[in-house]
């Protein structure tokens, strides 16, 4: 089964240190990998993709997140954490199912910062 | 571009009442979906329509149906409203079904069942 693991329901950090929040999926095949960020009361947003190509991929507000197919990881990082940067943040992989591709999300992590 | 539009932004229905999301796009997406999002569950795929013309059902159909109006517009129906069906609804939209192109969202409605 194809799915997607957000394993920390909360990540807490200090305004200014380095922040990390994970994801780990199952997929068959490879894999094109999303980090999406919700605001309070409001959709989601885009934030950065994998498709192929360098591990690293760069996206918006400084964030970046780093593939690992040999750990099936995408964790999204970001150098220097700031307080608006305090949302729930989704990781999606893209499924194909008869022959349609759709997105599978985790169950979303709550990122607090802390001045 | 307004982006993805989506009415009502709150709806208080009592259980058997029925009523539509609208949903509505203005950047010529071949593809909408229609999500709904509860706590610790993520987002699930309740219907998507991969092109104008066609739906097909996602993980969690069972008391929805959809209609796709026309390119820009996708409506969710809930038939017979039950306090299972309390959410928040989200519609989407992208520019195919089988590209890598993001997702994009709209604000939401936020849906309680009584």
């Amino acid at each position: 089964a194809q799915s997607v693991a957000q394993p920390e329901d909360q990540v807490n950090v200090a305004e200014g240190n380095p922040l990390t929040v994970k994801c780990t999926y199952s997929v068959s095949g490879n894999p094109y990998l999303f980090w999406y960020v919700q605001y309070p009361n409001r959709g989601l947003q885009f934030l950065l993709k994998y498709i192929t190509g360098d591990n690293l991929v760069k996206g918006s507000y400084g964030f970046e997140a780093e593939f690992n197919k040999s750990q099936t990881s995408f964790h999204l990082k970001k150098p220097s954490a700031l307080v608006s940067d305090s949302a729930l943040y989704f990781c999606a992989v893209r499924a194909s199912s008869g022959g349609y591709n759709k997105l599978i999300f985790g169950a979303g992590t709550r990122l607090a910062v802390h001045p | 571009n307004a982006g993805v539009t989506q009415t009502p932004k709150f709806q208080v229905l009592k259980t058997g009442q029925s009523m539509t999301l609208q949903c509505a796009q203005d950047m010529n997406h071949n593809s909408m979906y229609w999500y709904r999002q509860d706590p610790g569950m993520g987002l699930r795929l309740i219907y998507y329509s991969a092109s104008e013309g066609t739906t097909d059902k996602g993980e969690v159909p069972n008391g929805y149906n959809v209609s796709r109006l026309n390119k820009r517009e996708f409506s969710l129906r809930l038939e017979s409203a039950a306090p299972s069906q309390t959410s928040v609804y989200f519609c989407a939209s992208s520019e195919g079904p089988r590209d890598s192109n993001e997702q994009f969202f709209g604000p939401g409605t936020r849906l309680t069942v009584l």
